[in-house]
């Protein structure tokens, strides 16, 4: 019962650099998300997908793109990694009115 | 503009007594809240939820109580244990489901 599966869980990138977030989730959810946690600020809605095929913008999208590739999957992309960027990355994933289920997280730094 | 705030950034209680974390909102749209519990390395997860046409919600040990006047809700753990030991989110949404997250409360129960 793998539940919502991301990957890698820690990268260490170098300013510039791109890289993306895979998630999935084997839950037949319709939504998904992409939070970031840092200290201090609790966890904040990068992007969602309400359901396959649709994507919109949370509180803190800058410097982030995510595509849903299908129902399963949600990834994050960064395309020019910056300092700022340095936090853990958790997806989730939900059905409509019920309570939202978090990955593990990945550990991002930039160095 | 923080719209669910967790005023105490960290509570202490003794084993077997209750521990009281509280969640105050400002967005009087939102209509359905949750709590989350967060260890270190791990991805936060559900514990109990309230809709806003309730005003208390029970599982186990946990109680959750809403005061929509007030725009507070607060969650009893009652006995406290120390493996309840972990950061506690409140998070509040409204019809487009979007979780707004509290910054969290570190409850540490001393055994």
């Amino acid at each position: 019962n793998a539940g919502v599966t991301q990957t890698p869980k820690f990268q260490v990138l170098k300013t510039g650099q791109s890289m993306t977030l895979q998630c999935a989730q084997d839950m037949n959810h319709n939504s998904m998300y992409w939070y970031r946690q840092d200290p201090g600020m609790g966890l904040r809605l990068i992007y969602y997908s309400a359901s396959e095929g649709t994507t919109d913008k949370g509180e803190v999208p800058n410097g982030y793109n995510v595509s849903r590739l299908n129902k399963r999957e949600f990834s994050l992309r960064l395309e020019s990694a910056a300092p700022s960027q340095t936090s853990v990355y958790f997806c989730a994933s939900s059905r409509p009115l019920d309570a939202i289920y978090f990955g593990e997280g990945s550990w991002l730094t930039v160095v | 503009d923080q719209q669910v705030k967790q005023n105490s950034p960290s509570l202490s209680v003794q084993e077997g007594r209750i521990s009281i974390l509280n969640c105050d909102y400002t967005n009087s749209m939102f209509d359905y809240f949750l709590w989350y519990k967060k260890y270190p390395a791990e991805g936060p997860t559900f514990l109990i939820s309230i809709s806003s046409i309730k005003d208390k919600n029970e599982d186990g040990r946990f109680t959750v109580f809403l005061n929509k006047s007030a725009k507070h809700l607060s969650l009893h753990i009652v006995p406290s244990q120390p493996g309840d030991s972990a950061v506690y989110f409140c998070a509040a949404t409204g019809s487009n489901y979007k979780l707004t997250f509290g910054k969290g409360t570190l409850l540490t129960v001393n055994p």
